[in-house]
C-alpha cells in the first residue's frame, strides 16, 4: 500500500534551518509528483511547492522563493523539505503529498516544527 | 488572481444536505479538489476532477462546478463529516496550486 513516511517533530531556533524527510513505498518513486503543504497552528492549508522525484526539477510558492528547497534521493525513495531562516510563524505541521492528476491523494502523518528562542 | 474563497463556517442539521462553495477564477480553466481535515489528522481527499470519489469515500459526497465556483455537497450529512474541508486548484498560472481557506462544517 501507498505510504509517506515523515521524519519526526523538530524545535528550532530563530534563524537555524529545518530538514524535514517524506518516504515514499508502495509505488514507483519517479513516477508521481511530491508537494509539499504546512498548517500553522488553527489555519488552514498552505502549498508550498512541488518536486518532481524523478528529474528533481522544482516550483516553489512566490511566499517562500529563496527560503525553501526541496530536493529528492532516487535511491531510498525520500523527497526532502528545506526551510531556511526560520522565524516564530513557520510554527506548523508540514505534510508532503503524493499528486496524482492534479489531485493530492496520498499525504504523510505530517511533521511539527516549532521555531522558538 | 491566484485565490479561492471558501465560507469559514457552515452547519447542517444531521440526515440534511449542505452545500460547500469555493471561489476563484482559475476554477474556471481547473477542477477543484477537496480535502477532508479532522483534528489532528492530516487531510483526505473526498471528491476530485468533474465528481469522482477515491474508494472509501462515501457516495454522500459529490461535487460540481460552474464558471468560477466549485461545490461540495454532502446529501444525508453524519455525524462523522463535522470536519474541516478545504478546496485545491491549480492557480491562474498553471504552475502552482492554492488551498481555499476551509470550511469548518458543524452537524447539528
Amino acid at each position: 500500500q501507498v505510504q509517506l513516511v515523515q521524519s519526526g517533530a523538530e524545535v528550532k531556533k530563530p534563524g537555524a534551518s529545518v530538514k524535514v524527510s517524506c518516504k515514499a513505498s508502495g509505488y514507483t518513486f519517479t513516477s508521481y509528483y511530491i508537494h509539499w503543504v504546512r498548517q500553522a497552528p488553527g489555519q488552514g492549508l498552505e502549498w508550498m511547492g512541488i518536486i518532481n522525484p524523478s528529474g528533481g526539477s522544482t516550483s516553489y510558492a512566490q511566499k517562500f522563493q529563496g527560503r525553501v528547497t526541496m530536493t529528492r534521493d532516487t535511491s531510498t525513495s525520500t523527497v526532502y523539505m528545506q526551510l531556511s531562516s526560520l522565524r516564530s510563524e513557520d510554527t506548523a505541521v508540514y505534510y508532503c503529498a503524493r499528486e496524482d492528476y492534479d489531485n493530492f491523494d496520498y499525504w504523510g502523518q505530517g511533521t511539527l516544527v516549532t521555531v522558538s528562542s | 488572481s491566484s485565490e479561492l474563497t471558501q465560507d469559514p463556517a457552515v452547519s447542517v442539521a444531521l440526515g440534511q444536505t449542505v452545500r460547500i462553495t469555493c471561489q476563484g477564477d482559475s476554477l474556471r480553466n481547473y477542477y477543484a479538489s477537496w480535502y477532508q481535515q479532522k483534528p489532528g489528522q492530516a487531510p483526505v481527499l473526498v471528491i476530485y476532477g468533474k465528481n469522482n470519489r477515491p474508494s472509501g469515500i462515501p457516495d454522500r459526497f459529490s461535487g460540481s462546478s460552474s464558471r468560477n465556483t466549485a461545490s461540495l455537497t454532502i446529501t444525508g450529512a453524519q455525524a462523522e463529516d463535522e470536519a474541516d474541508y478545504y478546496c485545491n486548484s491549480r492557480d491562474s498560472s498553471g504552475d502552482h496550486w492554492v488551498f481555499g481557506g476551509g470550511t469548518k462544517l458543524t452537524v447539528l
